[in-house]
């Protein structure tokens, strides 16, 4: 049973580049969370989003970012026109979304490097 | 804001002694309370969860405690072993809110000596 999947998991952009990270979710979970840690703090909720919609992006910047869960193929988190104060590690857990039980399953993270 | 916090960011404990990492949450509407562990360089890891209802859950070698009134949160962790070693993070969430939307600790850094 493979678990949360991302990729790529170092990902390097010079200032003004697009950053498209990627996350397949556990199989059988349809709900996919998109979180940012810096180092040495705690993990930041960005959005959750369910197949085909974005059910919360109160975490999620108002410029340069945007994220997806296609009806087909993995999430996508874009951030456009990087800058310095975007590099950190990005991570995506999914579940399964009952309400009655919330477990969240993190994948590994990429962490982004932006120069 | 209200924010999910912890005591203290760095606990030093011996091999085979008990641990105890305490947290502080100060949104009274939160109702499911998660500790996981992080590795470096890895993802967190799921430890243990309680809902509010209770105030108290055992798992293998972990317990949870919540304590409702004063909003406290804390994981015990019996007999620590080397592998433990990590930083612990709490995370709250009001289920009845936006029940995917999880908030996170700062963390605590357990180190492990032998």
């Amino acid at each position: 049973n493979a678990g949360v999947m991302q990729n790529p998991r170092h990902l390097v952009r010079r200032r003004g580049q697009e950053a498209r990270l990627r996350c397949s979710p556990m199989k059988g979970h349809s709900h996919v969370y998109w979180y940012r840690q810096l180092p040495e703090e705690g993990l930041k909720f960005m959005v959750y989003l369910q197949k085909e919609n974005i059910i919360d992006e109160s975490g999620m910047p108002k410029e340069r970012f945007s994220a997806e869960f296609p009806k087909e193929g993995p999430s996508i988190l874009r951030i456009q026109q990087v800058v310095r104060g975007d590099s950190a590690a990005y991570f995506c857990a999914s579940s399964r979304g009952q309400p009655s039980y919330n477990e969240q399953f993190f994948g590994p993270g990429t962490r982004l490097t932006v120069l | 804001g209200e924010s999910v916090g912890l005591h203290l960011p760095t606990l030093s404990v011996q091999e085979g002694d008990n641990s105890i990492i305490n947290c502080a949450y100060s949104n009274s509407a939160s109702d499911y309370f998660i500790w996981y562990k992080q590795e470096s360089g890895k993802g967190p890891q799921f430890i243990i969860d309680i809902r509010s209802n209770m105030d108290k859950r055992q798992g293998q070698r972990v317990t949870v405690l919540l304590n409702k009134t004063v909003k406290h949160l804390s994981l015990q962790i019996a007999a620590t072993q080397p592998g433990d070693s990590a930083v612990y993070f709490c995370a709250e969430t009001d289920t009845t809110d936006s029940w995917g939307k999880l908030q996170f600790g700062a963390g605590t850094q357990v180190v492990v000596t032998p």
